[in-house]
């Protein structure tokens, strides 16, 4: 069975400008949460989202945003990019919302802002 | 508000002793904990949670660990190392009835020597 995946894997911005990034969940969940993790720091919680709603959101500035499809996949988009957003972006899926199921974590998308 | 703490960022041991790497929360709630394992340029992999049933967890690879109430611990054990287990761990909290949001530990990166 296909696990979590994320696209792309690697990507280098501009300082300003903007980022769009893909998650595809595990067949059958319909949850996905997103992560940032900065180099030398364990994750931080950006979005999770349940039957394509926002059911919590991190400490992010609006400048982070994110969204879910029919098919419960995802979108995470950063807009006006600071070089303090670079960072691996990972995407758990669970199948449903509740903090007693497990996550399911992708290989991430490693995000540089130069 | 809930937070982990990891003690020691790195642990080195000798292939065949003990890991022990150090769990402690905060949480006004009672918590769900969790033990991820991050080989490098990869995701996170889950090792084991607890998620207030039996107090000793057992998980993949041969690693347990055990949730101490009155000392707000939850540590990673594994009798004997192997040189597979080098990688990085990370300790996190999340409580019951909540939404899928898991605070994390900074980390600790794990070495093993033969």
């Amino acid at each position: 069975d296909a696990g979590v995946t994320q696209s792309p894997t690697h990507l280098i911005k501009t300082r300003g400008q903007q980022v769009t990034l893909r998650c595809s969940p595990i067949s059958g969940h319909k949850s996905v949460s997103w992560y940032q993790q900065v180099l030398g720091q364990g994750p931080q919680f950006i979005f999770q989202y349940y039957e394509k709603e926002e059911r919590g959101r991190g400490n992010f500035p609006d400048r982070f945003s994110a969204r879910q499809f029919p098919n419960y996949s995802s979108e995470l988009n950063v807009n006006a990019l600071l070089l303090g957003d670079s960072a691996l972006y990972l995407c758990a899926s669970s199948s449903q919302g509740g903090s007693s199921y497990e996550q399911y974590f992708g290989p991430g998308t490693r995000l540089t802002v130069t | 508000a809930q937070s982990v703490t990891q003690l020691g960022s790195h642990v080195s041991v000798s292939e065949g002793a003990l890991v022990l790497l150090r769990c402690n929360y905060s949480s006004s709630v009672p918590p769900y904990l969790f033990w991820y394992v991050q080989y490098p340029n990869q995701g996170l992999q889950l090792l084991l949670k607890y998620t207030s049933a039996a107090t000793l967890v057992k998980g993949i690879n041969g690693f347990e660990a055990e949730f101490k109430k009155s000392e707000t611990s939850f540590h990673l054990t594994k009798p004997s190392a192997h040189m597979s287990d080098a990688a990085e761990y990370f300790c996190a909290v999340t409580h019951s009835g909540g939404y899928n949001k898991l605070i994390f530990g900074a980390g600790t990166r794990l070495a093993v020597h033969p």
